[in-house]
């Protein structure tokens, strides 16, 4: 089988930092993805990592170890706009489908 | 970014019916597409693979005599929900890829399916 977990809620104050976890145990890996979803909305692309170490762009960062199998999702200097869900996604092979996690849903307060 | 459009936005209608979802690239080619189911409250569930030209391949679980899915050109694949009942009521949504080296997948604005 496989699985990505990560942790279903965090609460976060505006101008603070969240990171979000990702583990995962998948039959290939060929890449991790970052993915935001407001309420109703489509999934918006954040960030991809191919091999390990930190990406960064601007406010969110993503890393990889893909010898732990996991990555994380950093973001920065939150917004009230920022709050939404966020879903890791593998990649097993390229040109293949994105198999999500659960996802986390990020509230951000004033 | 790439574009990808998906119509209709939403639709509403009897058990028994079948409804047609439409997802386009619209600033580029894609041999593949991907259609992905997601309920309220949880997770995207890949059901299956478009692919340009050819059958698509159905994940564990998904009938596929049930989600019609035809992608008979570089930029349109479809989804069929044939004879939809309310517990297919969910949202869909299509995704796409430019490829050309570029692991980034772009999806559609997603359908809300309510069968009644």
């Amino acid at each position: 089988g496989q699985s990505l977990e990560q942790p279903s809620e965090v609460t976060a104050v505006e101008g603070a930092i969240v990171q979000i976890n990702c583990t995962y145990q998948t039959s290939g890996f060929y890449g991790l993805s970052w993915y935001q979803q407001h309420d109703g909305g489509a999934p918006t692309f954040l960030s991809y990592n191919g091999l390990d170490g930190l990406e960064e762009t601007g406010r969110f960062s993503s890393f990889l170890s893909r010898s732990d199998s996991y990555g994380y999702l950093l973001l920065q200097e939150l917004q009230m706009k920022d709050s939404a869900s966020y879903f890791c996604a593998v990649i097993k092979q390229a040109g293949t489908a994105l198999i999500f996690g659960k996802g986390t849903t990020l509230s951000v307060s004033s | 970014g790439a574009v990808v459009s998906q119509h209709p936005s939403w639709v509403i209608c009897k058990s028994g019916t079948s409804v047609k979802i439409e997802c386009r690239s619209l600033d580029f080619q894609a041999t593949t597409m991907f259609w992905y189911r997601q309920f309220p409250k949880q997770s995207l569930m890949l059901m299956a693979t478009s692919n340009e030209g050819s059958k698509a391949t159905y994940e564990q679980g998904v009938e596929k005599d049930k989600f019609l899915i035809n992608h008979a050109s570089l930029t349109l694949s479809t989804l069929t929900v044939t004879s939809a009942h309310p517990e297919d009521s969910s949202f869909y949504i299509c995704s796409a890829g430019p490829g050309q080296g570029s692991n980034e997948q772009f999806f559609g604005p997603g359908t809300r399916l309510t069968v009644l």
